[in-house]
């Protein structure tokens, strides 16, 4: 397995400008979450989704964040308009509910807002 | 509020030496509890992991320590390599499987 896949890997952006993420689970897996770093706030969950479901998307910092998941091998995470403060490197997990098992996370796309 | 908080922020040890990682938590329905490893430019991966009913689980160099009264646990690094430096996240999961991470700890170990 390729493992979870995020797209772009970099991105760098005007403020004000939309920006959309993306992620491609492990096949299998039927929880996806998004989560942000930064060196302020660390790793912060940002909304999850099971079986393509929102569940919880209480992290979500303010409506011009959105996540989708239309199927099971693929989700978004759009900013619009972006700004200054979103910086951050995002990352994408998957995992299979039900026991121990670990979460795999994506090499994360690393977003420049100037 | 922070449901895990983890210590030290960063960590230097000899190549060798035993590294120790603490964390503790607040809420006791959390079920599972592992550690990831980060390296620049990549996403945590799981290093190792523990449930609640068992008080120690060692995988080659890494163990990890359990304390459910006192709602604590710990990764000790044996034998530590300049390899494994990295920054060191401990989590929690709730019933929903849903992970809380700790602030992190960056460990440097110097030959």
């Amino acid at each position: 397995d390729a493992g979870v896949i995020q797209s772009p890997r970099h991105e760098v952006t005007e403020m004000g400008q939309e920006v959309t993420l993306r992620c491609k689970p492990i096949s299998g897996h039927d929880y996806l979450f998004w989560y942000r770093q930064t060196m302020m706030r660390g790793l912060e969950l940002l909304i999850y989704f099971n079986n393509n479901v929102p569940i919880d998307d209480s992290g979500m910092p303010e409506d011009r964040f959105s996540a989708k998941m239309p199927n099971a091998s693929f989700s978004t995470l759009k900013i619009q308009p972006s700004e200054p403060r979103d910086s951050a490197v995002y990352f994408c997990a998957s995992t299979k509910g039900g026991g121990a098992y670990g979460y795999t996370f994506g090499s994360g796309t690393r977003l420049t807002v100037v | 509020q922070q449901q895990v908080k983890q210590s030290p922020q960063s960590l230097i040890v000899q190549k060798g030496g035993i590294s120790i990682i603490n964390c503790a938590y607040e809420n006791t329905a959390f079920d599972y509890f592992p550690w990831y490893q980060q390296f620049p430019g990549k996403g945590p991966a799981l290093l190792i992991a523990i449930r609640p009913d068992v008080s120690e689980k060692k995988e080659g160099r890494f163990t990890i320590s359990f304390n459910k009264s006192a709602k604590q646990f710990s990764l000790h690094i044996m034998d530590s390599q300049p390899g494994d430096s990295a920054t060191y996240f401990c989590a929690v999961r709730n019933a929903g499987n849903m992970l809380t991470f700790g602030g992190g700890t960056r460990l440097m170990v110097k030959p």
